[in-house]
């Protein structure tokens, strides 16, 4: 079965310092990975993905994600937070080949930046 | 990028009333959508796959004569709430795949935050 962790609740983080948002999952194969971001009573917005390459993705407003397949993790990154990037993550993958299935989301991540 | 809208972005009904959440892809055909609901706090969960053409396909646990899904046209699916109690406040997303390059994509609704009194 197909599943992803996010194992913080959430993740408190001074601005203008570094942060990190955990992703592990278990897929079968090499399955496309994706970060998403909600803001309050917003639908999902697209962060960045991995298909294949190079295993650092950047993506927008700042993020990129490291895709590490011994690991099976794709952790979000950023090296400078912003109070405005206080949100919801999601990590989701779809398994590699399967155009029309579903995402399969992990369970969230609630970032705080503070001033 | 690819648009998906949702409508209404908030609707608030009695008990008992059926409630109709459109999905409309915008900008490309999608063949297939995805309605998930969201949970306060918690992730979203898959409640079914809307096929145009054809029957609806629903995640265990989902009931299909609660969650009536219409897959009108390439552009549009619905989602109808009948019945609905104080339960079924939550947050509905829809999602559509499109191709892009590297593979297909799914592009998201901002949902609809539906709640029953």
């Amino acid at each position: 079965a197909q599943s992803v962790a996010q194992p913080e609740d959430q993740v408190n983080v001074a601005e203008g310092n570094p942060l990190t948002v955990k992703c592990t999952y278990s897929v079968s194969g090499n399955p496309y990975l994706f970060w998403y971001v909600q803001y309050p009573n917003r639908g999902l917005q697209f962060l960045l993905k991995y298909i294949t390459g190079d295993n650092l993705v950047k993506g927008s407003y700042g993020f990129e994600a490291e895709f590490n397949k011994s690991q099976t993790s794709f952790h979000l990154k950023k090296p400078s937070a912003l109070v405005s990037d206080s949100a919801l993550y999601f990590c989701a993958v779809r398994p590699r080949g399967s155009g029309n299935t579903p995402l399969v989301f992990g369970k969230g991540t609630r970032l705080s930046v503070i001033a | 990028g690819a648009v998906v809208s949702q409508h209404p972005s908030r609707v608030i009904c009695k008990s008992g009333t059926s409630v109709k959440i459109e999905c409309r892809s915008l900008d490309f055909q999608a063949t297939t959508m995805f309605w998930y609901r969201q949970f306060p706090k918690k992730s979203l969960m898959l409640m079914a796959t809307s096929n145009e053409g054809s029957k609806a396909t629903y995640e265990q646990g989902v009931e299909k004569d609660k969650f009536l899904i219409n897959h009108a046209s390439l552009t549009l699916s619905t989602l109808t709430v009948t019945s609905a109690h104080p339960e079924d406040s939550s947050f509905y997303i829809c999602s559509a795949p499109r191709g892009m390059p590297g593979g297909n994509e799914q592009f998201f609704g901002p949902g609809t935050r539906l709640t029953v009194l």
